[in-house]
């Protein structure tokens, strides 16, 4: 059974919308939840989130988490075509004693178009 | 520059060969990661370690094989258990064990 579930998997949109990505997690010994972009090979860093309810902003991205709830979201205001892939989230926990593992979700598949 | 490598970007081998894929990075990172990456199924690890000479397997660790000898190196071998090898393979590395990681630009492999 997935830990990290990821909504919707794919998503189009006209430039200018505003979306956002949902990400439902449940791990044991959470830590963390991590946000990531990814257009053609390396997954590029976006967030990283550790409280619940504090807002992480950088440009039209934004994100916040909610610990209780078990989930987080992105948010893209203004979309440009350069949006356009796919956004993973991944949650951080410790395994196994002392060890730190991070799971991802299947991704959300943006296209913006113009 | 500092940064991961990933080498060879492309890999093309027959089936029932065992391979060998190259990750290095020069960030000075204590912990290093493999994914497999396959469409609409997201990032799946393989295995990871957080220090020198000590690895621990992932979710989809079955087929695979790895080494830690050195802290800027951790080779992934995909033998030829792996009954699904062809994908397309991350290596990551993060500071620590609990920072953001940081990825390499992955390496295709193909098997026929």
């Amino acid at each position: 059974e997935d830990k990290v579930v990821q909504s919707p998997l794919s998503l189009v949109v006209h430039e200018g919308d505003t979306v956002t990505l949902n990400c439902s997690y449940e791990v044991t010994n959470f830590r963390s939840l991590l946000w990531y972009k990814q257009e053609k090979k390396a997954p590029t860093f976006l967030f990283m989130l550790t409280s619940s309810g504090i807002e992480k902003k950088s440009g039209r991205l934004s994100s916040i988490l909610d610990k209780k709830e078990l989930f987080s979201i992105l948010n893209i205001t203004a979309t440009q075509t350069g949006d356009s892939a796919i956004y993973l989230c991944a949650a951080h926990e410790i395994s196994g004693g002392s060890n730190y593992k991070l799971t991802f979700g299947k991704g959300t598949l943006l296209t913006v178009n113009p | 520059d500092g940064g991961i490598t990933q080498s060879p970007k492309y890999l093309f081998r027959k089936e029932g060969q065992n391979v060998t894929l190259s990750c290095e990075q020069n960030l000075n990172h204590d912990a290093m990661y493999w994914y497999r990456q396959d469409p609409g199924q997201g990032l799946r690890l393989i295995y990871y370690s957080q220090i020198v000479n000590d690895f621990q397997k992932g979710d989809i660790a079955e087929g695979y094989s790895v080494s830690r000898e050195k802290k800027e190196s951790f080779p992934l071998t995909v033998t030829s258990a792996q009954k699904n090898p062809t994908a397309f393979y991350l290596c990551a590395s993060s500071a620590t064990g609990m920072s953001p990681l940081h990825f390499g630009n992955g390496t295709r492999l193909t098997v026929t």
